[in-house]
């Protein structure tokens, strides 16, 4: 089956343009993960969907970020008016189960973000 | 913010060897602890997630153990071979942070496997 895929894999963009990243996840995944993710380090945690309800958005770095998950499967995360601090590999990850942490995640390929 | 520490933060190793490396953290408010195996350019790849006290997984030559109460867990790598150079990340989850489903990372330990 496929995996977790994410478009577009790269985007430039001038600063102060939005952007709109999205993630398909696994087909009959309950949850999916935002991450953000340095040059080097571990991913950072930016948010969360149960279904479509976002359960946890205290990663998410100030109010430029948002995320979406309408229909419980593609999720969009979307950055208004970027800065050149944005520029990173941006992951979703997805697992099956709603409740508890203890499943493991599925990461995408990435989104390679680059902010001129 | 979670401390989660990865050690070595690099090792060579030669094919054959056996090796091992440690992840720690705060074990106040425990909830899960997730190994994973990236390659650059790769996603991460998940090997493992352990939620209980002397947890010991396997997964071919790859082996990993908990302790909760003292706060780290070990990966092992049983007769390293050249493939099995990547990063290996550890992520905690906490009940204190978030809900528990936050993964907080490590920066990884990049083991390199020389042939």
């Amino acid at each position: 089956g496929a995996g977790v895929s994410q478009s577009p894999r790269y985007k430039v963009t001038k600063r102060g343009q939005d952007v709109a990243l999205r993630c398909d996840p696994i087909s009959g995944h309950v949850s999916l993960y935002w991450y953000r993710q340095a040059l080097g380090q571990g991913p950072e945690f930016l948010t969360y969907f149960n279904y479509e309800a976002q359960q946890d958005k205290s990663g998410l770095p100030n109010d430029r970020f948002s995320a979406e998950r309408p229909e419980g499967s593609i999720s969009t995360l979307t950055i208004q008016r970027t800065e050149q601090r944005d520029s990173a590999m941006y992951r979703c990850a997805s697992s099956l189960v709603g409740t508890g942490g203890s499943y493991e995640q599925y990461f995408g390929p990435g989104t390679r973000l680059t902010v001129t | 913010i979670l401390n989660v520490e990865q050690s070595p933060q690099s090792l060579h190793v030669q094919e054959g060897d056996s090796t091992n490396f440690t992840c720690s953290f705060p074990s106040s408010n425990f909830y899960a602890l997730h190994w994973y195996r990236w390659e650059t350019a790769k996603s991460p790849e998940a090997l493992f997630v352990m939620t209980l006290n002397g947890d010991e997984k396997k997964k071919g030559r790859i082996s990993a153990t908990l302790n909760t109460k003292e706060g780290y867990s070990y990966l092992y790598i049983k007769g390293s071979q050249p493939e099995d150079s990547a990063t290996y990340l550890c992520a905690l989850g906490d009940t204190a942070v978030g809900s528990a489903r936050q993964l907080t990372f490590g920066s990884g330990t990049q083991l390199t496997v020389l042939p």
